[in-house]
This record gives structure tokens, sequence and C-alpha cells, in this order.
């Protein structure tokens, strides 16, 4: 079975600096992952995914990820942090053909 | 398009009533899930359905029944609910291949 491990429960940045999350999977096959964002009190929304194809994944909100088989890593990244990106962040993993499995989630606080 | 939804947004319980959230979706999606979010575990799938009529167990399927019976909705059921089951609810759809579109979320409380 596949899984994600997400490396810090709480970031807290500095605006205009650079916002790195990271997330591990562990899996033999080549793996679908997936970021998501969560605002508070609000559903989860898509910021991208990697099927397959080129490693440098672009998402909305100026976020991108990049996966590295070596590492087994696919951390998330964004070089200007925005008050706006206050939020949970969640990395996933596809496990068969449709379920997700999720990490524990990072939040970010963003310092004016 | 509404995406997701889901009905109701807040629910009070006592333990041992029953309740079931409505979730519907209009993008024709064959995929549908369930999950609970609790804090520090992620989100943890309940039930998911791979099309009309078919349910599938998930990681925490204890104490919850879930139905399809029209494509675009998926109906989760607590029969007799128990404080561990507060949360809060999410439903979400997918087609193959895509990522999972998530609801807006029901938070349940039972006392």
């Amino acid at each position: 079975a596949q899984s994600v491990t997400q490396l810090g429960s709480h970031v807290s940045v500095s605006e205009g600096a650079l916002v790195l999350l990271r997330c591990n999977y562990s899996s033999s096959v080549p793996p679908y992952l997936f970021w998501y964002v969560q605002y508070p009190n609000q559903g989860l929304q898509l910021l991208l995914k990697y099927t397959t194809g080129a490693t440098l994944v672009k998402g909305i909100n100026g976020f991108e990820a990049e996966f590295k088989k070596s590492e087994t890593s696919f951390h998330l990244t964004k070089p200007s942090a925005h008050m706006s990106d206050a939020a949970e962040y969640f990395c996933a993993s596809r496990e068969g053909v449709y379920k997700l499995s999720f990490g524990a989630g990072t939040t970010v606080t963003v310092r004016a | 398009n509404a995406g997701v939804t889901q009905t109701p947004k807040f629910r009070v319980l006592k333990t041992g009533q029953s309740m079931t959230l409505l979730c519907a979706q209009d993008m024709n999606h064959e995929y549908m899930y369930w999950y609970r979010q609790d804090p520090g575990m992620g989100l943890r799938l309940i039930h998911y359905s791979v099309g009309e009529g078919t349910t599938a167990k998930g990681e925490v399927p204890d104490g919850y029944n879930v139905s399809r019976l029209k494509k675009q909705n998926f109906l989760l059921g607590l029969e007799s609910a128990a404080p561990s089951q507060t949360s809060v609810y999410f439903c979400a759809s997918s087609k193959q291949g895509s990522g999972q579109y998530f609801g807006p979320g029901t938070r349940l409380l039972v006392l």
C-alpha cells in the first residue's frame, strides 16, 4: 500500500519568504501524487498533481512541486509567501485506481 | 456548476440518534467518497463508490453505512451516533485519472 508522510505539522514563514512543505511517499510502483489546500472552514482544493511526464509540476496560486523518485519526495514550494497562503496543506497519493491516502497535513502561518 | 454540495453544514446529535448526510455532485463523476477529518490525522476514507448502485469500505467504515442510488448522490448514514463520531465529514467526487473534488464539509457534534 502507498502512504505519504508530511514532515512538520506547522510551518511559519514571513511574507515574501520561500514556502517549502515536505512530503515523502512510500510506493513500490510509480505513484500519482497530489497537493491540496484547505482554508479555514472550507473543503479541500486541488493545488496540483503529478501523474506522469514532467517532474516539475506547476499549480494554482504560484505553487509548484517537484517529483524526485530517487528521494521518494514531492515537496511543495512557493517562492514568495503571501498572507492569503495561510492555510492547511495536504499531500496525498493515489492508491489503486481511485482511492487517495492523505498525509496528516501541514499548517502554514504567514507573518507580516 | 455547483460542484460538490453537502447537506447539512452543521448538526448536533445526542448519543444513539441517527442521521443521514447528503452529498450531491453535478459533474457527472463516476466515483464518490466520504471522508472524516480529525485534528492531526488528515483525512480518512470511510466509504467510497465507483458507480451507481455500488459501494465499498474504506479505512474507517465501522458505525457508518452508505448508499448510491443515483449517480449524482452519495448518502452517509449513522445508525446510532457515538461521541467518537464527532468530526468534520467531507464528500468528494472524481472521474478516472483526475484529482478529487471536495464539498465544503459537514461539522457533526455528538453529545
